[in-house]
């Protein structure tokens, strides 16, 4: 199983570029979610999605836009690129009580 | 005040040490609480998880848990490199619009 995929890995952008991080799940779970992660912040909810066609806006939603294709992907979009959008996001899953399955991350730099 | 603090590290110990890492928060609302490892540059690993007062123990690590002074604590005994990583504590309410939140996370380093 892979669980939690994430693509890219690692991008580069300069300012003003747009571009769409995708995350796809095998694990049959109804909510996902996308966080970025930056020193001493800690894990920031980005956006969240309960179900297939509903979305939320988290902590820190500003720049971004989300869209809950089916069950099993969930893609994070940024518009227009700014440097303080550098970070590592994660993609997760919820299995309930409080267990998320995280994929391995997209380190994003933005130039 | 922040709704969960975690003592910010880093830490560094010898192997074979106890490890003792540490979180208070200040919503009565948690009633689950959970410990995350994260390894370099790979996504946070569930650990440990917990929902009552007092300890649950799992091999080497004990989550402990006190809701009346409002602290959770993860202990590590006899600490091995393998166990070098960022430790995040989580804790979530309980209800229809129940809600997680992370600490910042602390790095430990176990030197052999």
């Amino acid at each position: 199983n892979a669980g939690v995929t994430q693509t890219p890995k690692f991008q580069v952008l300069k300012t003003g570029q747009s571009m769409t991080l995708q995350c796809a799940q095998d694990m049959n779970h109804n909510s996902m979610y996308w966080y970025r992660q930056d020193p001493g912040m800690g894990l920031r909810l980005i956006y969240y999605s309960a179900s297939e066609g509903t979305t939320d806006k988290g902590e820190v939603p500003n720049g971004y836009n989300v869209s809950r294709l089916n069950k099993r992907e969930f893609s994070l979009r940024l518009e227009s690129a700014a440097p303080s959008q550098t970070s590592v996001y994660f993609c997760a899953t919820y299995r309930g009580i409080g267990e998320l399955f995280f994929g391995e991350g997209s380190r994003l730099t933005v130039l | 005040q922040k709704e969960v603090e975690q003592d910010p590290g880093p830490l560094s110990v010898p192997e074979g040490a106890i490890v003792s890492l540490n979180c208070t928060y200040s919503n009565s609302a948690f009633q689950y609480f959970m410990w995350y490892r994260q390894y370099s540059r790979k996504g946070p690993e569930l650990l440990m998880y917990t929902y009552s007062s007092g300890n649950k123990e799992d091999g080497r690590f004990t989550a402990q848990v006190d809701k009346s002074s409002k602290y959770i604590s993860l202990f590590i005994r006899d600490s091995q490199p393998s166990d070098s990583a960022t430790y995040l504590c989580a804790m979530r309410t309980t209800g229809a619009n129940s809600k997680l939140t992370f600490g910042k996370g602390i790095t430990l380093s176990v030197r052999p």
